[in-house]
């Protein structure tokens, strides 16, 4: 089956650093991949996402590259936020029709600390 | 255009109360999802619905947890004789019919606290 492995947080990092969150994947056909964000409180929102090979999602300062060598969705940012502060959980989806618990697999999130 | 509408925002309930989660999709949208989101953990799936249908419910306890999407009005999540352990931040989500391109939209989460 599907599944999403993400690097295990807290991450916790200064204002102004780099920012990596790894994330790999297994998927039996071609999936597209997604990046959500989840602020204190709040529901789950889409960050960005990426349908192919070598598509590289962007927003908000965020990217990640799709690559299928590696199975790799890895996102970066530049220099990030107290505002960034979150949780930030990895995604893949496969199924055509959407169906059931393979249609949107997670991985289980990383809590992302930024301090001043 | 709305987004996926969930209420009430908080819930609280006495154990062996009943606890009813309502979500209304996206306008569009045919499928709805429902997870549940323990303190410091990831999401769980509980099950995924389309009209009239469950068509997988994989992720939900046996016992005491249904859900349904009727024909007319919101999904519903209903939790029977309330314990402790089911409070959680429940989310749904929505999607449209087709696409892996496609991903979720989610509410903003029922907050149930079982007192």
């Amino acid at each position: 089956g599907n599944s999403v492995t993400q690097m295990e947080g807290p991450v916790t990092l200064s204002e102004e650093a780099f920012l990596t969150i790894n994330c790999t994947y297994t998927a039996t056909g071609y999936p597209s991949l997604f990046w959500y964000v989840q602020y204190p409180g709040e529901g789950l929102q889409l960050l960005l996402k990426a349908t192919k090979a070598d598509d590289k999602g962007s927003n908000k300062g965020f990217e990640a590259t799709y690559r299928k060598e590696t199975t790799s969705f890895h996102l970066e940012k530049g220099s990030v936020q107290v505002s960034d502060s979150a949780v930030y959980f990895c995604a893949l989806r496969e199924a055509a029709s959407g169906g059931g618990a393979d249609g949107l697999t997670f991985g289980k999130g990383t809590h992302l600390i930024i301090q001043p | 255009n709305a987004g996926v509408m969930q209420n009430p925002r908080h819930l609280v309930r006495r154990r062996g109360q009943e606890a009813r989660l309502r979500c209304s999709p996206m306008k569009g949208h045919s499928h709805v999802y429902w997870y549940r989101q323990l303190p410091e953990e990831g999401l769980k799936f509980m099950v995924y619905l389309q009209k009239e249908n469950i068509i997988d419910e994989s992720g939900m306890p046996k016992e005491r947890f249904s859900a349904e999407f009727p024909k007319e009005g919101p999904s519903i999540l209903r939790i029977q004789q309330v314990v402790r352990g089911d409070s959680a931040a429940y989310f749904c989500a929505s999607s449209p019919p087709v696409g892996r391109t496609y991903g979720y939209t989610f509410g903003s989460g029922t907050r149930l606290t079982v007192v």
